[in-house]
């Protein structure tokens, strides 16, 4: 069974702190997605990749960066955490175009913001 | 851009009786993707069935299908015989066949099944 794995599962922070949440898959897809999950919001793409050392800008990447060192792992990056920022974080990995085309997500990310 | 509509916001129906879910989209795409997914109380978020723009079956997997009303840029989920484990949030999502369109998610429709 495929698998996407996120750590930490919660994480509280200060306003103005580095934030790495990290997302590791053994599904060997070469798409992988971070998002926001808000209420009333449904799942907003922040950013995502198409394999390693490549990263691409979703819907509202504003205040966050994203590095893609390998296949497997895809991180998360808040430089300057705010507020605004909090929320519940989900990764995936997919491969599209495939005839089975569908996302794995990881079991999420809690993150206050403080 | 892609936008992805579910105007009900919670839904409440008794075990064993049917549900339908709706969804409607918005694309320029004459290729496209449409998916439901999932969210168990859990958190955990699974891809439950998928339909193509230029299929004109309706997608079926267990007791999950789809009713797709193209000229209406509609795709409801339906779910019959309701169980208690089915409660959850049920999110549409549609992806254009453009090589740089994501998947875009809607609201989600949150869904209670009493017994």
């Amino acid at each position: 069974e495929a698998a996407v794995t996120q750590s930490p599962r919660n994480k509280v922070a200060v306003t103005g702190g580095k934030v790495t949440l990290s997302c590791n898959q053994t599904n060997n897809h070469n798409n992988m997605y971070w998002y926001r999950q808000d209420t009333g919001h449904g799942l907003r793409l922040i950013h995502y990749s198409y394999g390693a050392g490549s990263t691409e800008k979703g819907d509202i990447p504003d205040g966050y960066k994203a590095s893609r060192p390998s296949q497997e792992n895809f991180s998360l990056i808040l430089e300057l955490a705010t507020p605004s920022q909090t929320s519940v974080y989900f990764c995936a990995s997919g491969d599209e175009g495939a005839s089975n085309e569908r996302l794995f997500f990881g079991h999420g990310t809690k993150l206050s913001v403080l | 851009a892609q936008k992805v509509t579910q105007t009900q916001t919670s839904i409440s129906v008794v075990e064993k009786t049917t549900v339908t879910m709706d969804c409607v989209y918005e694309t320029r795409d004459s290729s496209y993707f449409l998916f439901w997914y999932k969210q168990t109380a859990s958190g955990e978020i699974v891809f439950l069935i998928r339909q193509d723009s230029y299929k004109k079956e309706n997608a079926t997997v267990g007791h999950y299908s789809l009713n797709f009303q193209k000229p209406k840029s509609s795709i409801g989920l339906i779910i019959t015989a309701t169980q208690i484990e089915d409660s959850a949030v049920y999110f549409c999502a549609m992806r254009g066949s453009g090589s740089f369109n994501k998947l875009t998610f809607g609201a989600g429709t949150r869904l209670a099944v009493c017994p």
